[in-house]
């Protein structure tokens, strides 16, 4: 059974640093063709992709979020880790962690989902 | 970027009805596009991948089309389950680089 699950802080200040650790199992960080991402959800808006590592240390950054956001993975603990710099409370949000995997498309074409979720982490940013 | 359009914002659709969902792509995605399914206080769940593949476990009245431009999630006949908020989601180069779109709220008339 795949799970993910995210811990980190509840709250925090402006201007401080997130640091976020997903906690996978049921599969390795080392799976071809599969990852794992961080989205997160602002209260009653819609989803925001921001980051993912792939088995092969490949990572992918959301463009507008670059400059403030490190990915990385530790697969001997079967965790994945992420840091968002100078947080403001527009990041107040929902944090989840999900597994990307690959998939063929009827067009016998390589497309990648997140068919697994961690039931995500409130992170309130204020002062 | 590629940004996606979701429409309408909100569908009210009585139990055992079809509701059509559309997403729409700022530019062709070829078939790399998902539908995800989020009920109040839960995660997303994967529905639809490439397009048109159902995930495992998705009933058959979940169903999607399309490639290029332009994408359809059909609902033959809505469940009280369904009820929820739907989302597509696409991405392109490798590694990827992935965008949600806004969301389609699908509530019960």
């Amino acid at each position: 059974q795949v799970t993910l699950k995210e811990s980190g802080p509840v709250l925090v200040k402006p201007t401080e640093t997130l640091t976020l650790t997903c906690t996978v199992s049921g599969f390795s960080l080392t799976n071809a063709r599969m990852g794992v991402s961080w989205i997160r959800q602002p209260p009653g808006k819609p989803l925001e992709w921001l980051a993912h590592i792939f088995s092969g240390d490949e990572k992918s950054y959301s463009p507008s979020l670059r400059s403030s956001l490190t990915i990385s993975k530790d697969t001997s603990k079967s965790q994945v880790v992420l840091t968002m710099t100078n947080m403001d409370p527009v990041d107040t949000a929902t944090y989840y962690c999900a597994r990307i995997t690959a998939g063929i498309t009827i067009f016998s074409v390589v497309t990648y989902f997140f068919d697994s979720w961690g039931q995500g982490a409130l992170v309130t940013v204020s002062s | 970027e590629i940004v996606l359009t979701q429409s309408p914002a909100t569908l009210s659709v009585s139990p055992g009805e079809r509701a059509t969902l559309s997403c729409r792509a700022s530019q062709s995605i070829s078939s790399n596009l998902a539908w995800y399914q989020q009920k109040p206080g839960q995660a997303p769940r994967l529905l639809i991948y490439g397009a048109s593949t159902r995930a495992t476990g998705i009933p058959a009245r979940f169903s999607g089309s399309g490639s290029g431009t332009e994408f359809t999630l059909t609902i033959s006949s809505l469940q009280s389950e369904d009820f929820a908020v739907y989302y597509c989601q696409q991405h392109n180069n490798w590694p990827p680089v992935l965008t949600f779109g806004g969301g389609t709220k699908v509530e019960i008339k």
